[in-house]
């Protein structure tokens, strides 16, 4: 089945210790998104690309940066993990031809 | 974006109807109301989506009020599993496609 794939589903790291969460498509959508989820709290959107096109949004920190090198992968990088940076970071990727998202089920960081 | 307003949490008793409400009472023209549910550690799950006319798919029913400024989503005949959250979400349609959350309303189905 198509879908959105997210390795590792539980990853824990280091304070300080850099840290790349990645997400996989097989849907080849145009748009992939990344939200961060902390404890009892909605997702909050970090980032999305357009293609190769990169929007982040305003308040997203400096520390937190994504790449997509091609359609189907798309990475998130965590330079210097602080210990408030521990959620479940969600991958989605849009359907422009029925404008609703899909989502992957989700990385759970932890930060030691 | 038009903000949302929703219950916090609701039960429901299984095999009855679970109506959620959500407010948008500031909502223009040309956005449309989301629904989109997530169940417990997992990622979020698309369910509708309407504008001004009801809309019904093989999940649920979206009915939205004349003057739009608000809507309820019928989940017909309710199960465990359709125990989640719930959010409601106002987008125009050329904003990139992006999902502002609020904070939802917990559904409890309950045997």
């Amino acid at each position: 089945d198509a879908m959105v794939i997210q390795n590792p589903r539980y990853q824990v790291t280091q304070f300080g210790k850099p840290v790349t969460l990645s997400c996989s498509q097989t849907l080849n959508h145009n748009v992939m998104y990344w939200y961060q989820q902390k404890s009892s709290q909605a997702p909050k959107l970090l980032f999305h690309y357009y293609d190769k096109d990169f929007n982040n949004e305003a308040d997203t920190p400096d520390n937190f940066q994504s790449r997509r090198p091609n359609t189907s992968f798309c990475f998130l990088d965590i330079r210097s993990p602080g210990l408030g940076d521990a959620a479940m970071y969600l991958c989605a990727t849009r359907d422009a031809s029925t404008d609703t998202q899909y989502f992957g089920p989700g990385t759970r960081l932890t930060v030691l | 974006d038009a903000k949302t307003t929703q219950p916090p949490s609701m039960d429901c008793a299984e095999g009855r109807a679970a109506n959620l409400p959500c407010n948008h009472s500031t909502i223009s023209g040309n956005e449309y109301v989301y629904w989109y549910r997530q169940i417990h550690s997992q990622g979020p799950q698309y369910i509708i989506h309407g504008l001004k006319n009801n809309e019904t798919n093989e999940m649920a029913s979206l009915i939205i009020t004349e003057d739009r400024k608000s809507s309820t989503l019928i989940l017909p005949h309710a199960t465990l599993r359709d125990t989640a959250v719930y959010y409601c979400i106002v987008r125009g349609s050329n904003q990139g496609g992006k999902l502002i959350f609020g904070q939802g309303t917990e559904l409890s189905v309950k045997p």
